[in-house]
């Protein structure tokens, strides 16, 4: 089925341990998005690529880093994982082109259930 | 800035109403959203708006937006255990892409 597939599900690191979680899309979408969710707050942005070759910072960026490998691939770094990174990560993407399509949101990810100790 | 706001929480028998409710801060929001997140899962698009619209009906689905008080709805009619779920309001930002600020969601429980 088309859609965002985010490995791995699931995750348990170390303080001081890196890891990437990876992210691919099928679906020829230009944008896509890297969300942590936390209880009681909702989803927050990390970062997000608006296109191929282009990355930004979201809402909580530090402690990441991205990499928009291609047009299907966007991949989240946590270089020195710690305990507040404690978290669920949702991959979402979307058209990109907010002319066109916009009414469809955002797909997202199963998500990645990663605890820090 | 841009926020939206919800109830944590909401409680209903099976078979009643449910009304989850959102506000925003964004009046230059073009569409809103509403995503369903199912547990262990991730979020999936339930419904939407154009910001000119008044109301959106869906089967079960009703989705009111006061634009003046920039307030949004979802009524789900006849709500059944298996719409239990978080539910989660967004609004398109400002800004050239395609960027959604979402709501901390609204966990709904039924229970019969």
């Amino acid at each position: 089925n088309a859609g965002v597939t985010q490995t791995p599900k699931f995750q348990v690191l170390k303080t001081g341990q890196s890891m990437t979680l990876q992210c691919a899309q099928d679906m020829n979408h230009n944008s896509m998005y890297w969300y942590r969710q936390d209880p009681g707050m909702g989803l927050r942005l990390i970062y997000y690529s608006a296109s191929e070759g282009t990355t930004d910072k979201g809402e909580v960026p530090n402690g990441y880093n991205v990499s928009r490998l291609n047009k299907r691939e966007f991949s989240l770094r946590l270089e020195s994982a710690a305990p507040s990174q404690t978290s669920v990560y949702f991959c979402a993407s979307s058209e990109g082109d907010w002319l066109v399509r916009e009414s469809y949101g955002y797909t997202f990810g199963s998500g990645t259930r990663l605890t820090v100790v | 800035g841009e926020d939206v706001e919800q109830s944590l929480f909401l409680s209903v028998r099976e078979g009643d109403s449910s009304v989850i409710n959102c506000t925003y801060t964004d009046s230059s929001s073009t569409y809103l959203y509403w995503y369903k997140q199912e547990p262990g899962a991730g979020l999936q698009l339930l419904t939407y708006i154009f910001s000119n619209m008044d109301m959106k009906q869906d089967q079960r689905l009703t989705v009111l937006l006061n634009k003046k008080d920039k307030h949004l709805s979802l009524r789900i009619a006849d709500t059944q255990t298996g719409d239990s779920a978080i539910y989660f309001c967004a609004e398109k930002g400002t800004g050239g892409y395609n960027k959604l600020i979402f709501g901390a969601g609204t966990r709904l429980a039924v229970h019969p």
